[in-house]
């Protein structure tokens, strides 16, 4: 059980947007800053936005990231096949003095 | 840019100590720049943070865990360990060492190649 939430699976075709959600609480999304990860078959996660909003060196502008309250959300255009992947959020838990995870969703491109 | 490499075996008895190795290269374990992670997967799941040191030698520990868990660092070596005890087949997973920026609390931002662990007889 992961302390912070996501869904399981999300897919759309090629070229269009999708959302990856990711809930907490107070302690973690609610007062600290989020980021993404994507971890590609076989490989180890690379980061891909961190305070929430922050892409790294490399990463296209096609991500974006946002954050309302205890929720995050991960945005992602004009997807390609490239983009199938696990993705994950995380965020220090004040209360827990950890870093959290959520569950990781799985992004299918039709 | 920091560089990091688990070095440790791949098979460990249960009821045993799993202890890994992760050399840093790029960067000093002692330069007050990062905190030292400990991250581990099973496979097909989710990623679960085991823990982290600063240089200070100072340490978190996830809760969960933290009755078995000790992360510790060698300077002279530029390296640091991960040493979890009393292991099942629950321990069975992926163990990647990573890095946080001082500023960056949650954050992770490099990752090794990770190196996987069986516990089994």
């Amino acid at each position: 059980q992961s302390v912070l939430t996501q869904p399981p699976s999300v897919s759309a075709a090629p070229g269009q947007k999708v959302t990856i959600s990711c809930s907490g609480s107070r302690s973690n999304i609610g007062s600290n800053s989020v980021s993404w990860y994507q971890q590609l078959p076989g490989t180890a996660p690379k980061l891909l936005m961190y305070e929430t909003n922050q892409r790294p060196s490399g990463i296209p502008d096609r991500f974006s990231g946002s954050k309302s309250a205890t929720s995050a959300t991960l945005g992602i255009t004009g997807l390609q096949t490239g983009d199938e992947a696990d993705y994950y959020c995380g965020a220090w838990d004040t209360s827990l003095s950890a870093v959290v995870f959520g569950g990781g969703t799985k992004l299918t491109v039709l | 840019q920091v560089q990091l490499q688990e070095s440790g075996p791949g098979l460990v008895k249960p009821s045993q100590t799993l202890s890994l190795t992760c050399s840093v290269s790029g960067g000093s374990i002692s330069s007050g720049s990062y905190y030292w992670s400990w991250i581990r997967q099973p496979a097909g799941k989710g990623l679960e943070w085991i823990g982290r040191i600063y240089t200070s030698g100072s340490t978190n520990y996830n809760p969960s865990l933290k009755s078995r868990v000790t992360i510790s660092e060698d300077t002279s070596k530029n390296q640091f360990s991960l040493k979890l005890s009393s292991v099942s087949a629950a321990d069975t997973a992926m163990y990647y060492c990573a890095t946080t920026p001082e500023w960056g609390l949650g954050l992770v931002d490099y990752w090794g190649q990770g190196t996987l662990v069986t516990v089994s007889s």
